[in-house]
């Protein structure tokens, strides 16, 4: 049962263009949501969050919206750089350290 | 150096073999975990730990076992490697609580053969 679900395995953008990440989640007990940004070769590095009391969430060029009553969230990358190509991770916490994450979704900025 | 190491980086191993993966952290964090990354399927649990000596189950846990000895430790041990097990394993730490988001190390590629 795949309770936290990133539809789209790949996303490509124009350089200076919005990224858009879609995630949707099943469990209504999720109370905290993070994005995870990988390169190959390396670790997952946590990029921003949401709890579930906000709407929106905004940190420089990355801002996350969470819209409950759909259970989804999506992360926008404004403007995109070609270093933003990387998979993109969304998970999500209940109580407690526990993350759930998604598939993952490939993105390719392009200059 | 502080921040959370895994090694070996990249391991082959034969099935049916014993292979340990090892996990150390600097941070004193309460929480340990041990995802494995495939395609299609992201990052999935395979075991937890909230503390020394507390240790859980995760989505995927057969065929694995940890232990959790010291804080700062959290090795995962294939009891006998199988191809399936072929796979890019993830240690990360938290501390507890909303908001603490889990810092990963850089991962160890094993491939059984």
């Amino acid at each position: 049962d795949q309770q936290v679900k990133q539809n789209s395995p790949s996303l490509s953008v124009q350089e200076g263009r919005i990224s858009i990440l879609n995630c949707d989640y099943t469990n209504s007990m999720f109370d905290y949501f993070l994005w995870y940004k990988k390169y190959p070769a390396e670790g997952p590095t946590f990029l921003i969050s949401i709890s579930s009391i906000k709407d929106k969430n905004e940190d420089g060029r990355f801002t996350v919206f969470l819209n409950k009553s759909a259970k989804h969230l999506s992360l926008h990358i404004v403007p995109s750089q070609p270093g933003d190509s990387a998979v993109y991770f969304c998970a999500a916490r209940a109580s407690g350290s526990r993350l759930t994450f998604g598939e993952g979704t490939q993105l390719t900025v392009n200059p | 150096d502080a921040g959370i190491t895994q090694s070996p980086r990249y391991k082959i191993t034969e099935t049916g073999r014993q292979v340990t993966l090892m996990c150390h952290q600097t941070w004193s964090h309460s929480y340990m975990f041990w995802y494995r990354q495939d395609l299609g399927h992201g990052l999935r649990l395979i075991y937890y730990s909230a503390a020394a000596d507390i240790t859980d189950k995760g989505e995927v846990p057969d065929g694995y076992v940890v232990s959790r000895s010291k804080t700062e430790n959290f090795p995962l041990t294939l009891e006998s490697a199988t191809r399936s097990q072929t796979s890019v394993y993830f240690c990360a730490s938290s501390e507890w609580g909303q908001g603490a988001e889990a810092f990963f190390g850089q991962g160890t590629r094993l491939t059984v053969v």
